[in-house]
């Protein structure tokens, strides 16, 4: 089973910031890496596939990057609807594991 | 529009069984891998299981192997996961989630349902 490692578990931002979350693979995963946005009570939503790839009517301020064990999600001018726990996913096989996950609080 | 609608959630006691279902509509359900996806209280997501979308092949994670079933009717789209010796780690919210194959990524989830399993 591959072991995804989210950091940090935890961050506060300002309106306006910019942000990096990092997610690591235990082994390669080439770009099969997945960002999920999850609100309280909610379920998750996909914000990036393929690494990189914005999901369609996810704003632009996300992004994503990293190929093999090691990728990042950015926010580049925090929101307050970003307040969320984000979630890194690996769908390169069987089981497809999650991190264990980001909370993002707005200062 | 698009949409999974997942039933069937509740208290059980520990051993019990349960069946939750989840209603598929606004997509061509017999074409899209389906999946399980639970999410214990103030914890993180966890992969439970998938089916193809004929129904022929099926992955389960090692924490329910043999303890749980999915299974799908393509002609009423509907998904469902039969959860049979239920334990106290078994409660969770249980997410019923698409695969879109072309993007390897679960591109529409339900709203979940909650099973609490506790004496």
């Amino acid at each position: 089973e591959i072991q995804m490692t989210q950091s940090p578990s935890s961050l506060s931002a300002s309106v306006g910031d910019s942000v990096t979350i990092s997610c690591r693979a235990s082994q390669s995963i080439s770009t099969y890496l997945n960002w999920y946005q999850q609100k309280p009570g909610k379920a998750p939503n996909l914000l990036l596939y393929a690494a990189s790839t914005l999901e369609s009517g996810v704003p632009s301020r996300f992004s994503g990057s990293g190929s093999g064990t090691d990728f990042t999600l950015t926010i580049s001018s925090l929101q307050p609807e970003d307040s969320a726990t984000y979630y890194c996913q690996q769908s390169y096989t069987t089981p497809q594991t999650f991190g264990q996950g980001t909370k993002v609080e707005i200062k | 529009q698009v949409q999974l609608v997942e039933s069937g959630g509740g208290v059980v006691q520990p051993g019990g069984s349960l069946r939750v279902s989840c209603a598929a509509s606004g997509f061509r359900f017999s074409s899209y891998g389906m999946n399980w996806v639970r999410q214990s209280p103030g914890k993180g997501l966890e992969w439970v299981a998938s089916i193809h979308y004929a129904g022929k092949i099926k992955y389960y994670a090692d924490s329910v192997k043999g303890r749980i079933t999915i299974s799908r009717d393509n002609s009423k789209n509907t998904l469902y996961l039969e959860m049979n010796s239920l334990r106290a780690e078994d409660t969770a919210v249980y997410y019923c989630v698409r695969l879109e194959l072309r993007r390897g990524a679960f591109d529409i989830w339900g709203q979940g349902t909650m099973v609490t399993v506790s004496s």
